[in-house]
């Protein structure tokens, strides 16, 4: 069974750089592609951006300048970091899995950010 | 980039059909990925590339899609079927890229 678990601080500074970490157990993640998705509270979802084992990522055009994706194979880990925060980028953050073909499969259960000083 | 765009809300009788759409002109080179969210828990795949269900959904979920239109069908809706359903798909600009409809929220009468 795929699970996957984010981890990292629920309370970030404004201006400060939002750091979150992906753990994935029951499979290798030396395959597919690992995506950040976020969800401000009561609000919609909001693709981010992905990265595939090889390192190769890919990041929405809207968070792309303040957006960075990670991987640590030995880990199985992935890793986002998002710069120069503001109170809207406050939401509920989830790592997944994303297979060609298929979709976003697995999901972890979420993490909240808030951000405030 | 490309827009999903989905109804705020639609409603159904308990056991009655109920479609809900997702319109987009990336759907028209490109399949809809369907996502049912129940409160506090993550979003769950339930149809892909047009008609696929994954292990563990019910046959009761379908998919389809006609020009730039995606469309998520439960026949006969079950009480554990009232969450948010957003579509997904590919950006028509840049394939590497995914969006995500609005969400309609579904309620079972």
């Amino acid at each position: 069974q795929v699970q996957l678990q984010e981890s990292g601080p629920g309370l970030v500074k404004p201006s400060e750089t939002l750091s979150l970490t992906c753990t994935v157990s029951g499979a290798p993640i030396s395959r597919h592609y690992w995506s950040w998705i976020r969800q401000p509270p009561g609000k919609g979802l909001e693709w981010i951006g992905y990265i595939y084992y090889s390192g190769s990522t890919t990041y929405s055009p809207s968070l792309k300048s303040r957006v960075t994706i990670s991987i640590d194979t030995s880990k199985n880990q992935f890793s986002l970091k998002l710069r120069s925060v503001t109170a809207a980028d406050a939401a509920i953050y989830y790592c997944a899995r994303d297979v060609l073909g298929v979709g976003i499969d697995y999901w972890g259960q979420g993490t909240l950010v808030t951000v405030s000083s | 980039s490309s827009e999903l765009t989905q109804d705020p809300a639609v409603s159904v009788a308990l056991g009655q059909t109920v479609r809900i759409t997702c319109q987009g002109d990336t759907l028209s080179s490109y399949y809809a990925r369907w996502y049912q969210q129940k409160p506090g828990q993550a979003p769950l795949l339930v149809i892909y590339d047009k008609n696929n269900r994954p292990s563990g959904i019910p046959d009761r979920f379908s998919g389809s899609s006609s020009g730039n239109t995606a469309s998520l069908t439960i026949t006969g809706a079950q009480a554990e079927d009232e969450a948010d359903y957003y579509c997904s798909s590919r950006d028509s600009s840049d394939n590497h890229l995914r969006v995500f409809g609005g969400g309609t929220k579904l309620t079972v009468l």
